[in-house]
């Protein structure tokens, strides 16, 4: 049980287009949904946290107009990356806290993107 | 979040327990400590954690030091597919505008061998 899936697991894309992550948590209700980004040899870092129906808090340093975060519902987020530079690839990934277990956090299998 | 301190890297040799240490002197009196993993190109996976008492299931022992300063993540008997990058991070679980965040350090690449 607790399985989080990403889709795409891997996306390339052109300088300037947009792209779309979804995160879904599989088998439980996530009512707290986390993205982390994570570049190579390096930590994961935390871009946002977003609750289902309201708006997503951003780390700092993190650009909310482009990157923009959707949690519509208990078990899919979204993270679209606007007018995507070579500087934006990386490693997306995203975790879901159980809506019952709330002090436990499931991490998706992580979207690579690379922009050209 | 307290910041931890861990060894960048370590060897095991395969079949032996693996030890790794991680300090974290700041650490408050509701912070937990948590153990994550990372396999080449894919998502962490969950450990263990605790607050005061060791900790053990199935995948490692988490063993918390009195001042709790320190603790050690014991993997009994590793194995290949234990190689990782393993992540110590302290968390406050309940409350505080940080509920939940998880904050990732540089961790300790555990490379088993045959």
């Amino acid at each position: 049980g607790a399985v989080v899936s990403q889709h795409p697991s891997r996306v390339i894309c052109k300088s300037g287009t947009s792209v779309k992550i979804e995160c879904r948590s599989l088998d439980f209700q996530a009512t707290t949904m986390f993205w982390y980004r994570q570049f190579p040899k390096q930590s994961l870092m935390l871009m946002a946290t977003s609750n289902e129906g309201s708006k997503a808090t951003y780390e700092q340093g993190v650009e909310k107009d482009k990157f923009l975060i959707n949690h519509a519902s208990l078990t899919l987020s979204t993270l679209t990356v606007t007018s995507a530079h070579p500087e934006d690839s990386s490693f997306y990934i995203c975790s879901a806290r159980h809506r019952d277990f709330y002090n436990e956090q499931f991490f998706g299998p992580g979207t690579r993107l690379t922009v050209l | 979040d307290a910041k931890t301190t861990q060894p960048p890297s370590m060897d095991c040799a395969e079949g032996r327990a693996a030890n790794l240490p991680c300090n974290h002197s700041t650490i408050s009196g509701n912070e937990y400590v948590y153990w994550y993993r990372q396999i080449h190109s894919q998502g962490p996976q969950y450990i263990i954690h605790g607050l005061k008492n060791n900790e053990t299931n199935e995948m490692a022992s988490l063993i918390i030091t009195e001042d709790r300063k320190s603790s050690t993540l014991i993997l009994p008997h590793a194995t290949l597919r234990d190689t990782a990058v393993y992540y110590c991070i302290v968390r406050v679980n309940a409350g505080g505008t940080s509920y939940g965040k998880l904050t990732f350090g540089q961790g300790t690449i555990l490379t088993v061998h045959p």
